[in-house]
């Protein structure tokens, strides 16, 4: 079964508003990472954003913050003010830490397009 | 402080030939792993080594292999190339293993093309 759900292959946006990208996850493991990274057309995968399941308020990093609803398995991505630079592929991921198997596993990913 | 680097970042070999990836991490990192991403099936896991030893590893042939150094450098190899295995191939680093909240940072990636 898909561990990593995001819903969304591409969006466009225009420059300075607001954009939330979907993630949804499964997972049995109480304890687990959930992570956000940006692809921007050169290949690197760049670290945005960190969300334990354990902590009690959501993530913020800047501009990005992550909008986590545990109960409904959700790790939404949110980017504030949106700039022309933010346009890239971005994935959601998320590690499990039940027995050994602690890897991370991405979703497909969205592309964004911001608009001028 | 240096990000992860990889070498070579283009990379163009024929079928049957093989091929070693090299990824240098954050100075400190002790964790390394290694993805293929291919627009069909996007990124998935190959391995991981932590301390030299591989802790992890994904659902690939026989024919991907790696290791790692005692200087945490890795190296990723991959016989008998098939078309296929046409892809970016990312290196990513991290200070632990075995934690929820271990983040990676990754390389540039190399970009193979198999002929």
């Amino acid at each position: 079964a898909q561990k990593i759900t995001q819903t969304q292959p591409g969006m466009f946006v225009q420059e300075k508003e607001a954009v939330t990208l979907d993630c949804t996850y499964d997972t049995s493991d109480p304890s687990y990472g959930l992570f956000w990274y940006k692809q921007p057309s050169s290949g690197e995968m760049i670290f945005l954003i960190y969300q334990g399941s354990y902590d009690q308020q959501n993530a913020t990093e800047g501009r990005y913050s992550l909008n986590f609803q545990k109960a409904r398995k959700s790790a939404n991505l949110v980017i504030s003010a949106s700039q022309l630079g933010d346009s890239a592929m971005y994935f959601c991921a998320m590690r499990e830490v039940m027995n050994r198997d602690d890897k991370i596993i991405f979703g497909k990913g969205t592309r964004l397009h911001i608009l001028p | 402080k240096a990000g992860v680097t990889q070498t070579p970042r283009y990379l163009i070999k024929t079928r049957g030939q093989q091929v070693t990836l090299s990824c240098s991490p954050i100075s400190g990192h002790r964790s390394v792993s290694w993805y293929q991403q291919t627009p069909g099936q996007g990124l998935q896991f190959l391995f991981e080594y932590f301390s030299e030893t591989q802790r992890n590893k994904g659902n690939f042939p026989g024919r991907f292999s790696g290791r790692q150094f005692s200087n945490s450098r890795s190296e990723m190899n991959v016989s008998t190339l098939e078309l296929g295995d046409s892809a970016l191939y990312l290196c990513a680093s991290s200070l632990a293993s075995g934690v929820a909240k271990n983040i990676q940072y990754f390389g540039a990636g190399t970009r193979l093309s198999v002929l």
